[in-house]
């Protein structure tokens, strides 16, 4: 299995642009998990979907975050309008049922300049 | 949510067994820990889970003592590889869905 797939892997854009980062997870998984890492915060659990319901969206820090789930092989985070504080390694995830083990992207590292 | 306390960070001798302790004194009866590791800037990877009894697996071994409100991670042979910050967390189901919280983790440092 080629395993979580994320895109793209390095953006760099200037604020107030529209981001959107993409997550393909594992092929039979029906939980997918998005969560952001930055030094000051560590790794914050942003949203996750099971069986492409968002179930808690508590994480996601202002309205410029959204996340969709069309269909159980994408899933995509916008950021709009983004800011410099932003700036982060964004990681999907996913899983099948309550295995709690969770199999990670390799992450979207995004600066807003 | 259950929350885990961890050292910020731990050394420990190459060959020599790692023990990462994680406190989670608020842990309910049905709720899994887990332990995650983190190498460099790569996502996080599974390592183990337990709920009540001791686990081991090819990676480590868990130990949970009886009032579950403590574990230990046991590295048996560390390695320089096995350089990498370690989480604990308890999972929590929400609408039948499952939620992990990751805290600040310890840092582990294998030394040669």
């Amino acid at each position: 299995d080629a395993g979580v797939i994320q895109s793209p892997r390095h953006e760099v854009t200037e604020m107030g642009q529209e981001v959107t980062l993409r997550c393909k997870p594992i092929s039979g998984h029906n939980s997918l998990f998005w969560y952001r890492q930055t030094m000051m915060r560590g790794l914050e659990l942003l949203i996750y979907f099971n069986n492409n319901v968002p179930i808690d969206d508590s994480g996601m820090p202002e309205d410029r975050f959204s996340a969709k789930m069309p269909n159980a092989s994408f899933s995509t985070l916008k950021i709009q309008p983004s800011e410099p504080r932003d700036s982060a390694v964004y990681f999907c995830a996913s899983t099948l049922g309550r295995t709690g083990e969770l199999f990670f992207g390799e992450g979207s590292r995004l600066t807003v300049l | 949510d259950a929350k885990t306390t961890q050292p910020p960070s731990m050394d420990c001798a190459e060959g020599r067994a790692a023990n990462l302790p994680c406190n989670h004194s608020t842990i309910s009866g049905n709720e899994y820990v887990y332990w995650y590791r983190q190498i460099h800037s790569q996502g996080p990877q599974y390592i183990i889970h337990g709920l009540k009894n001791n686990e081991t697996n090819e990676m480590a071994s868990l130990i949970i003592t009886e009032d579950r409100k403590s574990s230990t991670l046991i590295l048996p042979h560390a390695t320089l590889r096995d350089t990498a910050v370690y989480y604990c967390i308890v999972r929590v189901v929400v609408q039948g869905a499952q939620k992990l919280v990751f805290g600040q983790g310890t840092r582990l440092t294998i030394n040669p």
